[in-house]
């Protein structure tokens, strides 16, 4: 069935820092992609999404482009903040089954000034 | 306006008492779904109602959990004979559009806060 695989944290970076969380996902057909966020003591938040191939999701300075042939949706900033801690869910939908989401097991990031 | 609530937030309960989870989602939302979140996991796929009507029970993981929505607006999740590994997030969201195959399946859930359930 779908997966999603995104790279275990927690990842620990200084203030500035570039960051790359790695996704990969296994589905059929053509999946959307998302990434969804968690701030401490909040709910699931969609950060960014694509919806086809070569697409590039942005938002607040994050990026993640859909690629098919990788089977990719890596998650990039160039110059993290404190206030980006969080955890971070890489996530698919594909057209079948009522549209759920599926998760990957999330990313913790900590941000140190 | 108002986002998707849940109720309660916390939920302690002990082995083999029933629980009841209340969400409440955006007004107009026709697509709800629900999703269980243990400990440092991403958040895995329970159910899915489309107004009133229970399209997609396959993420129950068992048959002491039971989910409805009557009226096509609140939803309840409900645990029957509670075990310790139950104890988990449990994620309501809600969708304006229909789920399946006609539908967008691009257009964003909205999630709700979540209740902890712990059960001793």
């Amino acid at each position: 069935g779908d997966s999603v695989t995104q790279m275990e944290g927690p990842v620990t970076l200084s203030e500035e820092a570039c960051l790359t969380i790695n996704c990969t996902y296994t589905a059929t057909g053509y999946p959307s992609l998302f990434w969804y966020v968690q701030y401490p003591g909040e709910g699931l938040q969609l950060l960014l999404k694509a919806t086809k191939a070569d697409d590039k999701g942005s938002n607040k300075g994050f990026e993640a482009t859909y690629r098919k042939e990788t089977t990719s949706f890596h998650l990039e900033k160039g110059s993290v903040q404190v206030s980006d801690s969080a955890v971070y869910f890489c996530a698919l939908r594909n057209s079948g089954g009522y549209n759920k989401l599926i998760f990957g097991a999330g990313t913790r990031l900590a941000v140190h000034p | 306006g108002a986002g998707v609530s849940q109720s309660p937030r916390y939920k302690v309960a002990k082995r083999g008492q029933d629980v009841a989870l209340r969400c409440d989602p955006i007004s107009g939302h026709v697509s709800l779904f629900w999703y269980q979140q243990a400990l440092g996991q991403g958040p895995e796929f329970l159910t899915y109602f489309q107004n009133e009507a229970q399209l997609d029970k396959s993420g129950l993981p068992s048959d002491r959990f039971f989910a409805e929505r009557p009226e096509g607006s609140v939803s309840t999740l409900k645990i029957q004979r509670t075990q310790q590994e139950d104890s988990a997030v449990y994620l309501c969201a809600s969708s304006p559009t229909l789920g399946g195959i006609t539908g967008q399946s691009h257009n964003e859930q909205f999630f709700g806060p979540g209740t902890r359930l712990t059960v001793l």
